[in-house]
């Protein structure tokens, strides 16, 4: 079975810091892997995902996320944050290949202040 | 993006009552919907897989007669909490996927919690 660990909980940056958030997975086989964005008071709503080819993604809101295979990582990284930024931040992991269920990491929470 | 609609957002029942949550695709058909609970610093955790014209997959833990899932149609699934206790009190989340393929993405809804008293 998969699972995913992200190691900040709680994350302080001010406005035009740079962002850096650490996600690991742990499986056997061939996996997709997404981040999910969750703002206050809203939906949990997709940021960005990998499923194959440039390790390197790039997502909606200037986020992006490098997939290392080689160290089980799919960290996100936003060069300058904003004060809308601020949310709660999921990696979760899938198997590849027909209906996988989806293994969510325990958060992160981002607080950009102005 | 597809949009996923749960109901009610919140719900105060008294201990031993059941509770109803339904979760509904509004514009496109979901073939898989699941569900999670979700407790405060906690992260998702997947409590059932719930398959349209089948019956569920629960989750290790998750006890099925506590827990009932229907998935009766594309578009509508349903979590009821049968008897429920203090300890059930959480904020219960689903999610769909389409018909187009494991293309991954899921789509939440908003959520629903739940306090038992």
């Amino acid at each position: 079975a998969q699972s995913v660990s992200q190691h900040n909980h709680h994350v302080i940056l001010s406005e035009a810091a740079s962002l850096e958030l650490g996600c690991n997975y742990s499986y056997g086989g061939t996996v997709n892997l997404f981040w999910y964005v969750q703002y206050p008071g809203q939906h949990l709503q997709l940021l960005l995902k990998y499923f194959s080819g440039d390790p390197l993604v790039k997502g909606i809101k200037g986020f992006e996320a490098e997939f290392i295979k080689s160290k089980f990582s799919f960290n996100l990284r936003k060069p300058s944050v904003q004060w809308s930024d601020t949310a709660e931040y999921f990696c979760a992991v899938t198997a590849s290949g027909g209906y996988q269920k989806v293994t969510f990491g325990t958060g992160t929470k981002l607080q950009v202040i102005p | 993006g597809a949009v996923v609609s749960q109901h009610p957002s919140r719900v105060i029942c008294k201990s031993g009552t059941s509770v109803k949550i339904e979760c509904r695709s509004l514009d496109f058909q979901a073939t898989t919907m699941f569900w999670y609970r979700q407790f405060p610093k906690q992260s998702l955790m997947l409590m059932a897989t719930s398959n349209e014209g089948s019956k569920a997959t629960y989750e290790q833990g998750v006890e099925k007669d506590k827990f009932l899932i229907n998935h009766a149609s594309l578009t509508l699934s349903t979590l009821t909490v049968t008897s429920a206790h203090p300890e059930d009190s959480s904020f219960y989340i689903c999610s769909a996927r389409g018909l187009a393929g494991n293309t991954g993405e899921l789509f939440f809804g908003e959520g629903s919690r739940l306090t038992v008293l």
